[in-house]
């Protein structure tokens, strides 16, 4: 089966700019999820996906992240403006309940 | 609130050795555990998965194991070789079913 695919791999961009990171989940996972790693810290949790409902977005770091999940498939991750402390690696999971989860390679988001 | 802590921060190894890296948890009641490598510049792969109800799991010169009591889970592995350097990191997710991850293992392995 093919895996959880995120892109773009990288992408670089200004403060204040707006970028948006994509996500597709395996075929049939309802679950799907996103988190972040900024420099030398460990990877938290941004928010869960149940097919197109948000779970819990408890971990959203402000209001300038938005996420969405068109009709419970791919999912996108907005970031508008883009701040300097939004620079880290995004990854996306998704899992079928009580089962492991699948990460993509993530996206490395740099700000400048 | 559940914590999960990684020791050692970092390992560097000759080739050949059998390592451990530790893991513990702070909130036993967890539903699972999932070991994941890292490689830099890459995703998170994923190399075991352990049930509440398992005590260890093995793939390869892979072994993962679990006590939920003491709240540790250790990863062991035999003969270590060069391409296990990664970052290996540790994971359980909270009854909402989010993923807490340990700061993780950087391992190097050298010839």
């Amino acid at each position: 089966e093919a895996g959880v695919t995120q892109f773009p791999s990288h992408s670089v961009i200004e403060k204040g700019q707006t970028v948006t990171l994509r996500c597709d989940p395996i075929s049939g996972h309802d679950n799907l999820y996103w988190y972040r790693r900024v420099m030398g810290k460990e990877i938290k949790f941004l928010l869960h996906f149940v097919k197109e409902s948000k779970q819990d977005e408890s971990g959203m770091p402000n209001n300038r992240f938005l996420a969405e999940r068109t009709g419970g498939t791919y999912s996108t991750l907005k970031v508008q403006p883009a701040e300097l402390e939004d620079s880290g690696v995004y990854f996306c999971a998704s899992s079928l309940q009580g089962r492991g989860y699948t990460f993509g390679s993530g996206t490395r988001l740099t700000v400048v | 609130k559940q914590e999960v802590t990684q020791i050692p921060a970092a390992l560097s190894v000759p080739e050949g050795e059998n390592l451990v890296l530790n893991c513990s948890f702070t909130d036993s009641a967890i539903y699972n555990l999932q070991w994941f490598r890292q490689d830099p510049g890459k995703g998170l792969t994923s190399l075991l998965l352990i049930q509440s109800s398992q005590r260890e799991q093995t793939s390869g010169r892979l072994n993962a194991s679990l006590d939920k009591s003491s709240g540790r889970s250790t990863l062991y592995i035999a003969a270590s070789q060069p391409g296990d350097s990664a970052t290996y990191l540790c994971a359980t997710p909270l009854h909402t079913d989010k993923l807490i991850f340990g700061t993780g293992t950087r391992l190097q392995v050298f010839p």
